[in-house]
C-alpha cells in the first residue's frame, strides 16, 4: 500500500546550518506530498505542498521538490533557527482524501 | 479564526470510564480524519469519517473505540473501558472532501491521561 519513509532523528543542528530530511513514498497514482512541523504542545501544521512532479513548495526558507524519478519529497533549510526546533512529517495525500504520513523526524538547533 | 476545534483540550480519566472527544472540523470540511499520538511518536492514523459515513475504520481497535460524525455537531471518538495504555496525544484533522489530493488540516488534539 501507498506509505512515506523519513529519516529518523533526532536530528541536532547549531543555528544558521544546512538542513536536509529525507523522505521517499511508494505510491500508486501521482500523490500529492506535504511536509508538517509540529511544535511542541500543538498539533501538525501544514509546511508547504507539491501536487505533482518536478514541482518545488517552499515556505518560510524551507523547500522540497517532487521527484518521480526517485520517489522523493527530501525538506531543506539553507540557514535553520532555534525557533525550527520540532518535529517534521513528511506525508502523501490519495485520490480518496486519505492520507499517509511518515514517522516525523525530530529536529533541535542549538544557538 | 475557524480551524479545527477539539475538546477538550485535556482529559483526565480513570481505568474503566469512558472518554469521548469531540471535534469541529473546519468550516465547509466534511472529512474528518483521527489520529493517536504516543509520546515521542509519530501519527497513528485511526478512522476516517464523512457526514454520517465511515469511510476507513482499519487503524481503529476493534474494542472498545468507536466514532461518529452526525449530519449536526462535531465528530466524537468514544473510547469505554479506557486502560493505561490509551493514555496519548488525539487528533482531528479535516479536510474539504471535494477536491481530491487535498491536505488536512489538524487542530490541536486532546490529550488523554488515564489513572
Amino acid at each position: 500500500g501507498d506509505s512515506v519513509t523519513q529519516m529518523e532523528g533526532p536530528v541536532t543542528l547549531s543555528e544558521e546550518a544546512f538542513l536536509t530530511i529525507n523522505c521517499t513514498y511508494t505510491a500508486t497514482g501521482y500523490p500529492s506530498l506535504f511536509w508538517y512541523v509540529q511544535y511542541p504542545g500543538e498539533g501538525l501544521q501544514l509546511l508547504l505542498k507539491a501536487t505533482k512532479a518536478d514541482d518545488k513548495g517552499s515556505n518560510k526558507g524551507f523547500e522540497a521538490t517532487y521527484r518521480k524519478e526517485t520517489t522523493s519529497f527530501h525538506l531543506e533549510k539553507g540557514s535553520v533557527q532555534v525557533s525550527d526546533s520540532a518535529v517534521y512529517f513528511c506525508a502523501l495525500s490519495r485520490l480518496d482524501n486519505d492520507m499517509r504520513f511518515g514517522a516525523g523526524t525530530r529536529l533541535t538547533v542549538k544557538p | 479564526n475557524a480551524g479545527v476545534m477539539q475538546n477538550p483540550r485535556h482529559l483526565v480519566r480513570r481505568r474503566g470510564q469512558e472518554a469521548r472527544l469531540r471535534c469541529s472540523p473546519m468550516k465547509g470540511h466534511s472529512h474528518v480524519y483521527w489520529y493517536r499520538q504516543l509520546p515521542e511518536e509519530g501519527l497513528k492514523f485511526m478512522v476516517y469519517l464523512q457526514k454520517e459515513n465511515i469511510i476507513d475504520e482499519s487503524g481503529m481497535p476493534k474494542e472498545r473505540f468507536s466514532a461518529e460524525f452526525p449530519k449536526e455537531g462535531p465528530s466524537i471518538l468514544r473510547i469505554q473501558q479506557v486502560v493505561r495504555g490509551d493514555s496519548a496525544a488525539y487528533f482531528c484533522a479535516s479536510s474539504p472532501g471535494t477536491v481530491s489530493n487535498q491536505p488536512q488540516h489538524f487542530g490541536d488534539g486532546t490529550r488523554l491521561s488515564i489513572l
